[in-house]
C-alpha cells in the first residue's frame, strides 16, 4: 500500500534552516508528483510547492521563492524540502502529499506531518 | 492567485442532520476542485475530486456539486465520525490554494 513517512519534529532558531524528508513506498516514485503543504497552528492549509521526480523539476509558491528547495532521491524514493531563513511565522506542521497519476493536484495520499517549531 | 472562500467557518449539528458547506472561487475554475476532510491531529484526506466524484471508500451520505465559481459539499445525515475540518481546493492553475476551512462539530 502507498506509504509516506516523514522525518521527525524539529525545533529551530530564527534564521536557521530545516530539512524534512518524506520516504515513500508502495508505488513507482518517479511516476507521481510530490507536493508540500503546511499548516500553521490552528490555521488552514498552504500549498508550498511540488516536484516532478522523473525530471527533478520543482515548482514553488511565490510565497516561498528563494527560501524553499524541494528535491528528491530516486534511489531511496524520498522527497525532501529545505526551508531557510526561518521566522516565527514558519512554525507549522509540514506535510508531504502525493498527487495522482491522472491529475497531479489530487492530493490522494499524505504523510503524517512534521511539526517545525521556530523558537529563540 | 485564486482565492477560495468557504462558509460557514464553523457549524455544530446533531447526528442525523443534513449539513451543507459552500466554497466560492474568485474566478471560474470549471470543476478543477477538490474537498478534503481533516480530523483533529491527523493529515487531511481527499474526500471528493473534480467537484463531485467521491473517493473510494467515502460513504454515500457525502455529495459534492458545483462548477465555475460556486461549489457545495453536503452530508445528508451527519455521523459522529464526520466531525473535523473540511477544506476546499482548486487546481486549475498554480499555486494551488485552499479555502480557510469549515469546522464541523456535534451539537
Amino acid at each position: 500500500q502507498v506509504q509516506l513517512v516523514q522525518s521527525g519534529a524539529e525545533v529551530k532558531k530564527p534564521g536557521a534552516s530545516v530539512i524534512i524528508s518524506c520516504k515513500t513506498s508502495g508505488f513507482t516514485f518517479v511516476d507521481y508528483y510530490m507536493h508540500w503543504v503546511r499548516q500553521a497552528p490552528g490555521l488552514g492549509l498552504e500549498w508550498m510547492g511540488m516536484i516532478n521526480p522523473k525530471y527533478n523539476h520543482a515548482t514553488y509558491s511565490e510565497n516561498f521563492q528563494g527560501r524553499l528547495t524541494i528535491s528528491r532521491d530516486t534511489s531511496t524514493s524520498t522527497a525532501s524540502m529545505e526551508l531557510s531563513s526561518l521566522g516565527f511565522e514558519d512554525t507549522a506542521v509540514y506535510y508531504c502529499a502525493r498527487g495522482r497519476a491522472t491529475v497531479t493536484a489530487h492530493l490522494g495520499n499524505w504523510g503524517q506531518g512534521t511539526l517545525v517549531t521556530v523558537s529563540s | 492567485d485564486i482565492q477560495m472562500t468557504q462558509s460557514p467557518s464553523s457549524l455544530s449539528a446533531s447526528v442525523g442532520d443534513r449539513v451543507t458547506i459552500t466554497c466560492q472561487a474568485s474566478r471560474d475554475i470549471g470543476t478543477s476542485f477538490n474537498w478534503y476532510h481533516q480530523k483533529p491531529g491527523k493529515a487531511p484526506h481527499l474526500l471528493i475530486n473534480d467537484a463531485s466524484n467521491l473517493e473510494p471508500g467515502v460513504p454515500p451520505r457525502f455529495s459534492g456539486s458545483g462548477s465555475g465559481t460556486y461549489f457545495s459539499l453536503t452530508i445528508s445525515s451527519l455521523q459522529p465520525e464526520d466531525v473535523g475540518t473540511y477544506y476546499c481546493q482548486h487546481y486549475i492553475s498554480l499555486p494551488l490554494t485552499f479555502g480557510g476551512g469549515t469546522k464541523v462539530a456535534l451539537k
